[in-house]
């Protein structure tokens, strides 16, 4: 059974400031790992898709890194917005399946003005 | 990107009353739908898996006489909450798959049940 740990809980920083946030997971045997972002009351929104043959995605000022035999992924957040602020998910697959996403319980992200 | 759209945003129904749900791949189809639940500082939860013109699968634990699941159609699939109860009060989240990897999530039902 697939389980997602997420790293830290919360963090809140001044903006500008470069972040990382960390996802870790107990089933290496993955085809792919989805990054999200989901605001209070909302659904996910779509970040980064990294397939398993690549180790990075980039769009814009997100960068997403896969090492899967160590189960881990990295989100990247380069110069922090105020509008960055978020939880954020990562979403590996499960059960052997491409479609099955188990989720941790995310990243609070503040960006303070 | 994909859209996925889902209907209503927010419910508020009586208990015993049932409730549905209806969730709509705007750009593309979808043979596989997928429903999530989430409580209030928790993680998404699965509860099943919506297959077009077949019946839907269901994770342990999850009642599926409770949780009726219907996808007609290749473009929606809907959920109907029956004979709800307070404790079903919670966030409903739909998803869909374009192509072979990437999910699109709708903008997720707040069911309230008074």
């Amino acid at each position: 059974k697939q389980e997602v740990t997420q790293i830290p809980a919360a963090l809140s920083v001044p903006e500008g400031e470069n972040l990382v946030l960390n996802c870790s997971f107990t089933d290496s045997a993955i085809y792919n790992l989805q990054w999200f972002r989901q605001d209070p009351g909302k659904g996910l929104t779509s970040l980064l898709l990294i397939q398993s043959s690549q180790r990075e995605q980039t769009s814009g000022r997100l960068n997403a890194s896969l090492d899967k035999s160590s189960g881990r992924s990295t989100l990247y957040i380069a110069a922090s917005q105020p509008g960055d602020s978020a939880t954020y998910l990562c979403a590996p697959p499960s059960g052997g399946s491409n479609y099955k996403l188990t989720f941790g319980k995310g990243t609070l992200l503040t960006v303070n003005p | 990107g994909a859209v996925v759209s889902q209907h209503p945003s927010r419910v508020i129904c009586k208990s015993g009353t049932s409730v549905k749900i209806e969730c709509r791949s705007l750009d593309f189809q979808a043979t596989t739908m997928f429903w999530y639940r989430q409580f209030p500082k928790q993680s998404l939860m699965l509860m099943a898996t919506s297959n077009e013109g077949s019946k839907a699968t269901y994770e342990q634990g999850v009642e599926k006489d409770k949780f009726l699941i219907n996808h007609a159609s290749l473009t929606l699939s809907t959920l109907t909450v029956t004979s709800a109860h307070p404790e079903d009060s919670s966030f409903y989240i739909c998803s869909a798959h374009r192509g072979d990897t990437e999910a699109f999530f709708g903008q997720g039902t707040r069911l309230t049940v008074v």
